[in-house]
């Protein structure tokens, strides 16, 4: 069965600093996905990380990849109060048709001014 | 942009009642999926689907049916609501065409309440 964990699961900040979020997984898989969540609202995709050494960027989000060691993390930096929602982490289970993700339980963020 | 559709917001419902709960996609996705979401759970896979009139049970299958009649469209039918259903419900649709695209588009979200 696919575990996929996520470390811290709150997590408050100060504006400016930055921290990383933890995702790890219990079997192989090159295909993970990084999620945010506001209140109230639907899941948005951020980031697809499709390959060992995966990295990407958007703005002050960084995501990477680790295939071998079943480790993906998500890199804030100089963090700002819009960054405030929750992150998951989902690994894809690898069957050929198609996306069947395991979520992580969520990261919730809240930076302060 | 992909738009999955969900038809209501917030549903109120009475035990053992049956309760529809429509999703369209409008990207020509090959794959949908439900999820239910609850407080320190994380989103819980239902069910899925890979094309029409196909279907496979995700974690937590039990109390609830699926249908897939157009590529389109995918329901989820809870056939005798009970309390612990209550919860938020989320449709998403994603294609495996595109192997650099795969990631899974969610909608708005259905608050779901039995009382």
């Amino acid at each position: 069965e696919l575990k996929v964990e996520q470390n811290p699961l709150f997590l408050s900040m100060q504006e400016g600093k930055n921290y990383t979020i933890y995702c790890n997984y219990s079997t192989t898989s090159d295909r993970l996905y990084w999620y945010r969540q506001d209140p109230g609202r639907s899941l948005e995709s951020l980031f697809v990380l499709l390959s060992n050494g995966a990295v990407k960027q958007e703005g002050r989000l960084m995501a990477s990849l680790d295939t071998k060691a079943r480790l993906s993390t998500l890199h804030i930096t100089a963090a700002v109060h819009d960054l405030s929602a929750t992150y998951f982490c989902a690994v894809d289970r690898g069957e050929t048709s198609g996306s069947r993700l395991t979520f992580g339980e969520g990261t919730q963020l809240t930076v302060n001014p | 942009d992909v738009k999955v559709t969900q038809s209501s917001r917030y549903l109120v419902k009475r035990t053992g009642e049956k309760v529809f709960l429509e999703c369209v996609q409008d990207m020509d996705h090959e794959n949908m999926f439900w999820y239910r979401q609850d407080p320190g759970l994380g989103l819980r896979l239902i069910y899925f689907s890979y094309d029409v009139k196909m279907k496979e049970k995700g974690d937590i299958p039990e109390g609830y049916s699926v249908s897939r009649e157009k590529k389109e469209r995918f329901s989820l039918i809870l056939e005798s609501a009970s309390t612990n259903q209550t919860s938020m419900y989320l449709c998403a649709s994603s294609t495996y065409r595109d192997y650099m695209n795969t990631e899974a588009f969610f909608g708005q979200g259905t608050r779901l309440t039995v009382v």
